[in-house]
């Protein structure tokens, strides 16, 4: 029961242009969701996030939109540049039983973006 | 500032051995989860740790056990070791709150 899915498992781009990834997600109780950026042998760095009372959250070159109705939500980098190459997961989250805390992130598989010179 | 610290950085048991994974969390952080992450994949939450009690466990078996310290550090233990538990195991700390978990480097652990 995948609840959180990266359905392109890699994208290539050219620098300077823009890279579009995706995620779409099953469970209408989360609200809370995040985004990525995985180098090999490191741990995951956070990038951005969004609140589910929100539909938009920029920062830099980083935008994060979200479709509450179509349960799904994307991250735009513009302009792409080569050290953007990494793999990238969306994750989503919601306030545990208690409401006492959020501590479980439901992640996708990943999507690998390379950004070409 | 000092991020989220992982110890060891590699290690390798044998099957039906013991393991303790530790992590140390951002100063202020009262919060813990342990992720197992396997090739090809998305973390897999495993625990979580708040103000020293446990807040939420994974789907994983009982083999797994985890505690928090006073201090708010984390021990992530796993028994009788299986082949397939061969991974990357990630500590993330957070306030607890609806804000974003920032990750360890993991440890990588091998079993053969």
């Amino acid at each position: 029961d995948q609840q959180v899915k990266q359905n392109s498992p890699s994208l290539s781009v050219q620098e300077g242009r823009i890279s579009i990834l995706n995620c779409d997600y099953t469970n209408s109780m989360f609200d809370y969701f995040l985004w990525y950026k995985k180098y090999p042998a490191e741990g995951p760095t956070f990038l951005i996030s969004i609140s589910s009372i929100k539909d938009k959250n920029e920062d830099g070159r980083f935008t994060v939109f979200l479709n509450k109705s179509a349960k799904h939500l994307s991250l735009h980098i513009v302009p792409s540049q080569p050290g953007d190459s990494a793999v990238y997961f969306c994750a989503a989250s919601e306030a545990n039983a208690g409401g006492t805390s959020y501590g479980k992130l439901t992640f996708g598989q990943g999507t690998i973006l390379t950004v070409h010179p | 500032d000092a991020g989220v610290t992982q110890s060891p950085t590699h290690l390798i048991k044998t099957r039906g051995q013991q393991v303790t994974l530790r992590c140390s969390p951002i100063s202020g952080h009262k919060s813990v989860s342990w992720y197992q992450q396997v090739l090809g994949q998305g973390p897999q939450f495993i625990f979580q740790y708040y103000e020293k009690e446990e807040r939420g466990r994974g789907n994983f078996p009982d083999r797994f056990s985890a505690r928090q310290f006073p201090n708010y550090s984390s021990e992530l233990n796993v028994n009788a070791l299986l082949l397939g538990d061969s991974a990357l195991y990630l500590c993330a700390s957070s306030s607890g709150g609806p804000g974003p978990q920032y990750f360890g480097p993991g440890t990588r652990l091998l079993v053969l």
